[in-house]
């Protein structure tokens, strides 16, 4: 099966743009979905199809994708914004899902 | 509004089975199909199985096959998760979770609560 890799770690000032990468071949047959996941919490919904945000997410949530790599911007982070997010994608094989490892985000 | 509802959670020693259960409300359940996803301690998201809308159709996570089996009851509007020989990865919190569409888009709009799983001797 392929993976989904993306950095542990990112932070970002509170009020400014902070980008979170995912990168796997299937991105390049596939879009990312993006969920958000704060402690003790199910995952969230945040971005899927590229760039659609279901209803209720906030605009700064935005995504964007470019060859084998998806991307997910928060412009304007908030402090409630401090979560951890994972990119998801179809596998190969059309039935299967695979995310990536997660990337904490840091609000500072 | 849209809600899963889980139960079945436990402890459960190796090589025994556990069965958890989802209760949907709020949408027409037999028209999407349902996920269940999983969480180890400390550790990020794991897709674990997947059912058709009519329950015709499953796929696994190679972790997992042959060992868990997913089904539904479209009476009930509710989703399972039998799970056999388990061992101490199996360990973690269980999400059910619902397709955005009324296709198989491998996207979860809506998740349950989650249900702790510890398989421990």
């Amino acid at each position: 099966s392929s993976e989904l890799t993306q950095d542990p770690a990112v932070s970002v000032a509170l009020g400014q743009t902070v980008t979170i990468t995912c990168q796997g071949a299937s991105l390049r047959s596939y879009y990312a979905s993006w969920y958000q996941q704060k402690p003790g919490q199910a995952p969230l919904l945040v971005i899927y199809e590229k760039n659609r945000r279901p209803s209720g997410i906030p605009d700064r949530f935005s995504g964007s994708s470019s060859g084998d790599t998806a991307s997910l911007t928060i412009t304007g982070a908030q402090a409630e914004d401090e979560a951890d997010y994972y990119c998801s994608s179809r596998d190969s094989s059309p039935n299967y899902v695979i995310f990536g490892g997660g990337t904490k985000l840091t609000v500072l | 509004q849209v809600r899963l509802e889980q139960s079945g959670g436990g402890v459960v020693q190796p090589g025994r089975s556990l069965r958890l259960s989802c209760a949907a409300s709020g949408f027409t359940f037999s028209r999407y199909g349902m996920y269940w996803v999983r969480q180890a301690p400390g550790k990020g998201l794991e897709w674990v199985a997947l059912t058709s809308n009519d329950g015709a159709s499953q796929y696994y996570a190679a972790s997992v096959k042959g060992r868990f089996t997913i089904s539904r009851d479209n009476s009930k509007n509710t989703l399972y998760l039998e799970m056999n020989n388990l061992g101490p990865e199996d360990t973690g919190v269980y999400y059910c979770a619902k397709d955005l569409a009324a296709a198989t888009t491998l996207i979860f709009d809506f998740w349950g609560q989650g249900a702790l799983v510890t398989v421990s001797s």
